[in-house]
């Protein structure tokens, strides 16, 4: 079976700049999270995904960051304009459903804010 | 509010020893209990989880940890320790009200240095 799939695995830009990062989940999975972890930290949820819809951004930087999963498969999640802050490694998790069930993690995006 | 805490930052094994990483919690209703693994450059890799029944859980490659309610706790733990066992490991917890939007909250995470 294959896991979580993400690209890039590593992005380096200028402050101001945008950035989109790519996952494609488990398949059949239908939840699926972006995490942000920041260097020493343990990761923090960013925004929850049921198939296509939003169940849980109140983590999310919605004046920088937007995030979608248009057909309830694959999503996009999008920093603009970027800042220092910014840079830490994003993982993307899914999970069959929601609940109890086990998350499994991606190798994670590693941005780079200059 | 939920929470996790991690003690140590680093914990330091020979290999051969038994080995835990300490984990605590804070968190309303039953909780769901996790841990992972995390290699350099790699993402996070589950182990196993606490739901419920039986207080000792096994896990992947050797590890178990045991559930404390009354302490509330979940110590990660394995008998005998491998070099390749050294990594970051990181305990979570979600609240078992099982709804939508409970999201994984993660400690800080502990580095285990298994040396031969």
């Amino acid at each position: 079976e294959a896991g979580v799939a993400q690209s890039p695995r590593y992005k380096i830009i200028e402050k101001r700049q945008s950035v989109a990062f790519w996952c494609n989940p488990i398949s059949g999975h239908a939840t699926l999270y972006w995490y942000q972890q920041i260097l020493g930290q343990g990761p923090k949820l960013l925004i929850q995904f049921q198939n296509n819809g939003v169940v849980d951004d109140s983590q999310l930087p919605k004046d920088r960051f937007s995030a979608e999963r248009l057909k309830g498969v694959d999503s996009t999640l999008k920093i603009q304009p970027a800042k220092l802050e910014d840079s830490a490694v994003y993982l993307c998790a899914s999970s069959l459903v929601v609940g109890a069930d086990t998350q499994y993690f991606g190798p994670g995006t590693r941005l780079t804010v200059l | 509010a939920q929470s996790v805490a991690q003690p140590e930052d680093q914990v330091k094994v020979a290999e051969g020893n038994p080995l835990t990483v300490k984990c605590t919690y804070s968190v309303s209703g039953n909780p769901y209990l996790f841990w992972y693994v995390q290699y350099p450059n790699r993402g996070l890799q589950f182990l196993l989880k606490y739901i419920t029944g039986d207080n000792l859980v096994k896990g992947s490659y050797g590890f178990e940890a045991e559930f404390n309610k009354s302490q509330t706790s979940f110590h990660l733990k394995k008998p005998s320790a491998l070099v390749s066992d050294s990594a970051l490991y990181f305990c979570a917890v979600r609240g078992g009200t099982n709804q939508a939007g409970t999201a994984l909250i993660f400690g800080k995470g502990t580095t285990l240095s298994v040396s031969s």
